[in-house]
């Protein structure tokens, strides 16, 4: 069984498109999270959520708003696609916001 | 503030020599640290955490990792290097007993693995 599982792992699409990544992880875990792996493979944190509720926003544009139906899930919607949002998003899991992260395999984003 | 710092973007050794992924950081209260191994188009897996406990960490796959308070370390080692080793290491910091920090994430090193 997949701890974390996003889905799909690979999305083409053109610039100014909407698109959804979905995310759901089966740990009993709190705290969740999106990360955004540039092309130069770092990570930077992108939102947290813990019981749903938003913790963190890391001054990501308001094109991408998560949504947490309930603990065990968490979307990340993006409106008006831009070159500059390909990557690779990756969504994790935690018990606690300072424990170790768990991850799913990732999503490729490439916008043309 | 916390911070973490990978001393080598990129580390080249030989199949069977030891391996050395170098890792400073910067935290202003006790740190919780870890190491995450990435491979060629994979999630990112927990090699091994410390949590205030013992300072060598043993983990996954042969690593180990010391932390060094007065040195502010925590360097990734292997005694012997294996093909399957060749990924993206990295190596994330945050504050242990804290309700609302977050991981912080290194640059990363690449280890490539030469026959």
């Amino acid at each position: 069984d997949t701890a974390v599982s996003q889905t799909p792992k690979y999305l083409v699409t053109q610039m100014g498109n909407d698109k959804s990544i979905k995310c759901e992880q089966n740990l009993g875990h709190d705290t969740m999270y999106w990360y955004k792996q540039d092309s130069k493979k770092f990570l930077k944190i992108m939102f947290s959520y813990n019981n749903k509720e938003l913790i963190i926003n890391e001054t990501v544009p308001n094109r991408f708003s998560p949504k947490s139906p309930d603990k065990a899930h968490l979307n990340l919607h993006i409106n008006s696609l831009e070159l500059g949002d390909s990557a690779v998003y990756f969504c994790a899991s935690s018990r606690f916001m300072n424990t170790e992260a768990f991850f799913g395999q990732g999503t490729r984003l490439t916008v043309v | 503030a916390q911070s973490v710092t990978q001393l080598d973007s990129h580390v080249s050794v030989s199949e069977g020599t030891p391996v050395l992924l170098r890792c400073n950081y910067s935290s202003s209260y006790s740190p919780s640290l870890f190491w995450y191994v990435q491979h060629p188009n994979k999630g990112l897996q927990l090699l091994l955490k410390y949590t205030s406990a013992a300072t060598l960490v043993k983990g996954i796959n042969g690593f180990e990792a010391e932390f060094k308070k007065s040195e502010t370390s925590f360097h990734l080692t292997k005694p012997s290097a294996h093909m399957s080793d060749a990924a993206e290491y990295f190596c994330v910091v945050t504050i242990s007993g804290g309700s609302n920090y977050k991981l912080t994430f290194g640059k990363g090193t690449l280890l490539t693995v030469n026959p």
